[in-house]
C-alpha cells in the first residue's frame, strides 16, 4: 500500500532553517510527484511547492520563493526552509501528485510534521 | 493566503443534508480548472474526497457529491453522519499565481 513517511517534529529559532523528509513506498517513486503542503495552528491549507520525481525540477508557491528547497533522492523527498519565522510555525505535510485535466490532485498524504519557530 | 474562499462552518443534525461553497474567480475555478476536495478529521492529514469536480475515489460514501458552475464549486454531504464532522477543503489550479490554491476551510459540526 501507498504510504509516505514524515521525519519528526521540529524545534528551530528564528532565522535557523530546516529539513523535513517524507520516505515513499508501495509505489514507483519516480511515476508521481512530490507537493508539500503547510497548516498554521487553526488556519486552512497553504501549497508550497512540487517537485517531479523524475528529473527533480521544482516550482514554488510565489511567496516562499528564495526561502525553500525541494530535493529528492531514490525514494525521498526533502523540504528545507530558511530564515525561519514564527509565522512559519505549522505542520507540514508531504503529498503524493497525480496530474489530472491541467491540475494536480494529492491522493496519498504523509502524516505531517510539526515545525515550531520560537525564540 | 488562500484565494478559495469557503464558509468558517456548517452544521447539521444527523441524517440532514449540508453544502459546502467554494468561490473563486476568473483565474481558477473560473478558468475551468477542476476542484477537488478533501476531508481532515481531528488530528490527521487531509484524505482525498473529491475529485475532478464530482468523481469520489474508490472507498468514498456516495452521501458525499460534488458539483462546480462559473466560478465556483459545491461539496454536498447528504444524510449527514456524526463521522462526517471534520474539515472540508477545495483545491484547485491559478494560472495567475502559477500555482496550485486550497480553500480557506470549512469545519462541519454535527449536532
Amino acid at each position: 500500500q501507498v504510504q509516505l513517511v514524515q521525519s519528526g517534529a521540529e524545534v528551530r529559532k528564528p532565522g535557523a532553517s530546516v529539513k523535513v523528509s517524507c520516505k515513499a513506498s508501495g509505489y514507483t517513486f519516480t511515476k508521481y510527484g512530490i507537493t508539500w503542503v503547510r497548516q498554521a495552528p487553526g488556519q486552512g491549507l497553504e501549497w508550497m511547492g512540487w517537485i517531479t520525481t523524475y528529473n527533480g525540477n521544482a516550482n514554488y508557491a510565489q511567496n516562499l520563493q528564495g526561502r525553500v528547497t525541494m530535493t529528492t533522492d531514490t525514494s525521498t523527498a526533502y523540504m528545507e526552509l530558511r530564515s525561519l519565522r514564527s509565522d512559519d510555525t505549522a505542520v507540514y505535510f508531504c503529498a503524493r501528485g497525480r496530474s489530472y485535466n491541467l491540475n494536480l490532485l494529492f491522493d496519498f498524504w504523509g502524516q505531517g510534521t510539526l515545525v515550531s519557530v520560537s525564540s | 493566503q488562500s484565494v478559495l474562499t469557503q464558509p468558517t462552518s456548517v452544521s447539521g443534525a444527523p441524517g440532514q443534508r449540508v453544502t459546502i461553497s467554494c468561490t473563486g474567480t476568473s483565474s481558477n475555478i473560473g478558468a475551468g480548472y477542476d476542484v477537488h476536495w478533501y476531508q481532515q478529521l481531528p488530528g490527521a492529514a487531509p484524505t482525498l474526497l473529491i475529485y475532478g469536480n464530482n468523481i469520489r475515489p474508490s472507498g468514498v460514501p456516495d452521501r458525499f457529491s460534488g458539483s462546480n458552475s462559473g466560478t465556483s464549486a459545491s461539496l454536498a454531504i447528504t444524510g449527514l453522519q456524526a463521522e462526517d464532522e471534520a474539515d472540508y477543503h477545495c483545491q484547485s489550479y491559478d494560472n495567475s499565481l502559477s500555482g496550485y490554491v486550497f480553500g480557506t476551510g470549512t469545519k462541519v459540526t454535527v449536532l
